[in-house]
């Protein structure tokens, strides 16, 4: 059973950039999770999509945005780009709506920001 | 606001040596307590799932229980392939639903031969 894909698995962008990064979750998985990990701040919630709606949203502005697709795959946009947003974004899905806790990390996103 | 501190934030044991991770954690109303293992360049894989205080959940050499402020990571024997950051998390009982999780910084255990 293939896990989470996440990609690019690297990539480079310059101060007022924006970036799209995509997430295909565990075959029937309706729940997607983002996460933003950083050194200094850990692992903290972006936002949560089940069934192309958004249910849940941490406490980012609103240059991150994300976006589900009709066969769960989910992408997220960060728009404007400052250095602070350099970091790993991890997806993470789950098998059901009742969001369990029970998350399929995918192996993320590094984004370095100059 | 949900709040998870993890301590120690590094511990180096050799091979066998038995110790415990903690997990302090405030929450308005607790839906679950989560331990997950996170491997350099990896994504952090689940452990357990801790409802209410008293439950405990083993799988080989970790046991993981909860109170009401607190849980543990027992690790007994370990060896150095338990070497990683174990994350400890929780989440909340909101009125719509599930709040994302809440994620304490780690602790980063090495198992030394």
């Amino acid at each position: 059973k293939a896990g989470v894909t996440q990609t690019p698995r690297y990539l480079i962008k310059t101060r007022g950039q924006q970036v799209t990064l995509s997430c295909s979750p565990i075959s029937g998985h309706r729940s997607v999770s983002w996460y933003q990990q950083t050194p200094g701040q850990g692992l903290q919630f972006l936002f949560e999509y089940f069934s192309e709606t958004q249910r849940n949203k941490g406490n980012f502005p609103g240059r991150f945005s994300g976006r589900q697709f009709s066969n769960s795959r989910s992408e997220m946009n960060v728009s404007t780009l400052e250095l602070g947003d350099s970091a790993l974004y991890l997806c993470a899905s789950s098998q059901t709506g009742a969001n369990t806790g029970e998350l399929f990390f995918g192996e993320g996103s590094r984004l370095t920001v100059l | 606001e949900d709040q998870v501190t993890q301590s120690p934030e590094a511990l180096r044991l050799q091979e066998g040596e038995s110790s415990s991770l903690n997990c302090s954690y405030t929450v308005s109303g607790l839906r679950g307590l989560f331990w997950y293992r996170q491997d350099p360049g990896k994504g952090p894989e689940f452990l357990f799932t801790l409802y209410s205080a008293g439950e405990e959940k083993e799988k080989e050499r970790l046991k993981a229980t909860l109170t009401k402020k607190e849980s543990f990571l027992h690790i007994t024997a370990p060896k150095p392939e338990d070497s990683a950051t174990y994350l400890c998390a929780v989440q909340a009982r909101s009125g719509g639903g599930a709040d994302g999780l809440t994620f304490g910084k780690g602790t980063h255990l090495i198992i030394q031969p």
